[in-house]
């Protein structure tokens, strides 16, 4: 098993570029999250998903869309990237809701100029 | 929402040495609480978690305490080895929400 993947593992972009980040796992869990980490912050949860073709927000979903259209994918979406988005990128997956263990990716790290 | 301080940002400590960490929370409705480790550029990984229907749990050379009363939990970190070197995260959670701590960054001096 490969657990959670995240592409791509490093990213720069302009400011208004669009890019969208892939999570993914083989591991049949149910709810997947998306964190970002700055300096400093710790992770702050941006979006998450209970299940297929289900969204929700989190604590910090400005700038941000998602996407939950197959099971094992969640996808990560800024639509015009700001340097305030600068940051590493962790998703993360669970069996069910927490309390449970949670399976981190290993990171994107996204520069945007 | 959840508000989580974790004091101290930084800890140096000698090999052998115990190590505590502690963190408060600001919404009793929070039931679990994690502690991550993080190596510099890796994943998060749990190292032990508690619910909140527990006072104490243990893990080998790891423990962890929860008072509900007072609004804090703490990581205990017992002969500790340079590999504990990382920074470790605690967070608290309620209805999927999961609050961080910022952080502290262990150091272990051999």
């Amino acid at each position: 098993n490969a657990g959670v993947t995240q592409t791509p593992k490093f990213r720069v972009l302009k400011t208004g570029q669009s890019m969208t980040l892939l999570c993914a796992q083989d591991m049949n869990h149910e709810y997947m999250y998306w964190y970002r980490q700055d300096p400093g912050m710790g992770l702050r949860l941006i979006h998450y998903s209970v299940g297929e073709g289900t969204t929700a927000k989190g604590e910090v979903p400005d700038g941000y869309n998602v996407s939950r259209l197959k099971k094992q994918n969640f996808l990560l979406g800024l639509e015009s990237a700001a340097p305030s988005q600068t940051s590493v990128y962790f998703c993360a997956s669970s069996y069910t809701s927490i309390p449970t263990t949670q399976y981190f990716g290993p990171g994107t790290r996204l520069l945007v100029l | 929402g959840e508000n989580v301080e974790q004091h101290p940002s930084t800890l140096s400590v000698q090999e052998g040495d115990s190590a505590v960490i502690k963190c408060t929370y600001s919404d009793s409705a929070s039931n679990y609480f994690p502690w991550y480790k993080q190596e510099l550029g890796k994943r998060p990984q749990l190292i032990i978690d508690i619910r909140s229907n527990v006072g104490e749990k243990k893990d080998q050379r790891i423990a962890v305490t929860l008072n509900k009363t007072a609004k804090h939990f703490s990581l205990h970190i017992t002969e500790t080895q340079p590999e504990d070197s990382a920074v470790y995260f605690c967070a608290a959670y309620n209805n999927n929400d999961m609050r961080f701590g910022a952080g502290t960054r262990l150091t272990v001096k051999p």
